[in-house]
């Protein structure tokens, strides 16, 4: 059980274009999920927590107008990066809260993003 | 806000030998303490966690020890493999789970 799926798993797109990706768990229901960005080598950087019917919380430094979240149901996270440019280029993980006996996040697969 | 910070960056063993990764926090508010291994372009997977009620914790060859007074917490591997090599991520976090602090990683090299 606790499985996180993302799609896509790989985005290569042109600067200016804004790019989705899906953050859904499959086998739970996550009122609270988290979107994380990884550069080669780094760790994983919190972006923003996404709520499920409600806003999105996000991280210093984090543009919310440039990296929007939308977490409709309850099984359904969504990021959409805006007006993509080359230094969005990286790894854009996800994650879901499960509650219960081993609450934790579990993590999704990865977007990798390349913009040209 | 929280700060962890891991050690080492790097750390290469002989395969069978025991392998000792550092992570120290700062928020005394955390009190769960997950450890991720990742390989290569894939997804942190959970390995071990451990909260602050507990100062150890063991499954097989992986162990993790808590020291809440000192605000640090570490993870042990031992009889290492090959298959062992990967980064290694420690965080913390606040019982409500809104939000992981992760340390910087550490590349973990087995050698055969």
């Amino acid at each position: 059980g606790a499985v996180v799926s993302q799609h896509p798993s790989w985005v290569i797109c042109k600067s200016g274009t804004s790019v989705k990706i899906e953050c859904r768990s499959l086998d739970f229901q996550a009122t609270t999920m988290f979107w994380y960005r990884q550069f080669p080598k780094q760790s994983l950087m919190l972006m923003a927590t996404s709520n499920e019917g409600s806003k999105a919380t996000y991280e210093q430094g984090v543009e919310k107008d440039k990296f929007l979240i939308n977490h409709a149901s309850l099984t359904l996270s969504t990021l959409t990066v805006t007006s993509a440019h080359p230094e969005d280029s990286s790894f854009y993980i996800c994650s879901a809260h499960r509650g219960g006996k081993q609450e934790t996040q579990y993590f999704g697969p990865g977007t990798r993003l390349l913009v040209l | 806000g929280e700060n962890v910070e891991q050690h080492p960056s790097t750390l290469s063993v002989q395969e069978g030998d025991s392998a000792v990764i550092k992570c120290t926090y700062s928020d005394s508010a955390s009190n769960y303490f997950p450890w991720y291994k990742q390989e290569l372009g894939k997804r942190p997977q959970l390995i071990i966690d451990i909260r602050s009620n507990v100062g150890e914790k063991k499954d097989q060859r992986i162990a993790v020890t808590l020291n809440k007074t000192a605000k640090h917490f570490s993870l042990h591997i031992t009889e290492t493999q090959p298959e062992d090599s990967a980064v290694y991520f420690c965080a913390a976090s606040t019982n409500n789970f809104n939000k992981f602090y992760f340390g910087s990683g550490t590349k973990l090299n087995v050698k055969p």
